[in-house]
């Protein structure tokens, strides 16, 4: 069936530092692609999506582009902030929506 | 896109009874998800609710232990039955809407 693989964190970095998040994923079909962001104590929020190949989300400085050649969907930021420190989720959408294992990043000032 | 309104927000409650929690939709949408959170975990989906007809549920779930209804296209209600703890996570409910999924803001179990 579909499934989201996501890279493994814990992931600390110094502010400004770039980000990157590794999504790969498997599916039958066409799926839709989305990170979702998690802030400590809250719910979970929408960060960007892309809904075909080639396409780009964008979102408050992240970026993701669906690969499908590669089956990717990586996350990147250039220059991550203190604020940015979240639990990101990588998810496909077919028939339901699968979500990767989370990657927590930590922002040092 | 849709807003949910999910509650209870949080509960505790103690190991063998039952909580139920419920979602109500500011649209009417056809498919409804359940997903369980549990601690330091990602989602994982419970079941598919669609309105006037039984909820299809994931492997590892089932409706004695977790039954749901959907009586409307703008509401549905998760139980969560005979509690343990380790049935403490988080649970979510989810839309789909014609801009993509929609998540409540979840609530938080703790059973002790």
């Amino acid at each position: 069936g579909d499934s989201v693989t996501q890279m493994e964190g814990p992931v600390t970095l110094s502010e400004e530092a770039f980000l990157t998040i590794n999504c790969t994923y498997t599916a039958t079909g066409y799926p839709s692609l989305f990170w979702y962001v998690q802030y400590p104590g809250e719910g979970l929020q929408l960060l960007l999506k892309a809904t075909k190949a080639d396409d780009k989300g964008s979102n408050k400085g992240f970026e993701a582009t669906y690969r499908k050649e590669t089956t990717s969907f990586h996350l990147e930021k250039g220059s991550v902030q203190v604020s940015d420190s979240a639990v990101y989720f990588c998810a496909l959408s077919g028939n339901d929506m699968r979500f990767g294992a989370g990657t927590r990043l930590t922002v040092k000032p | 896109s849709a807003v949910i309104s999910q509650k209870p927000s949080r509960d505790i409650c103690q190991r063998g009874t039952s909580l139920t929690i419920q979602c109500q939709v500011d649209s009417q949408v056809t498919m409804m998800f359940w997903y369980r959170q549990q601690p330091g975990q990602s989602l994982t989906l419970i079941a598919t609710a669609n309105q006037g007809s039984e909820a299809t549920y994931e492997s590892g779930f089932v409706i004695d232990k977790f039954p749901i209804s959907r009586p409307n296209l703008t509401f549905s209600t998760l139980t969560v039955s005979n509690m343990s703890p380790e049935d403490s996570s988080i649970y979510l409910c989810s839309e789909q809407g014609p801009r993509g999924y929609t998540f409540g803001s979840g609530t938080r179990l703790t059973v002790v």
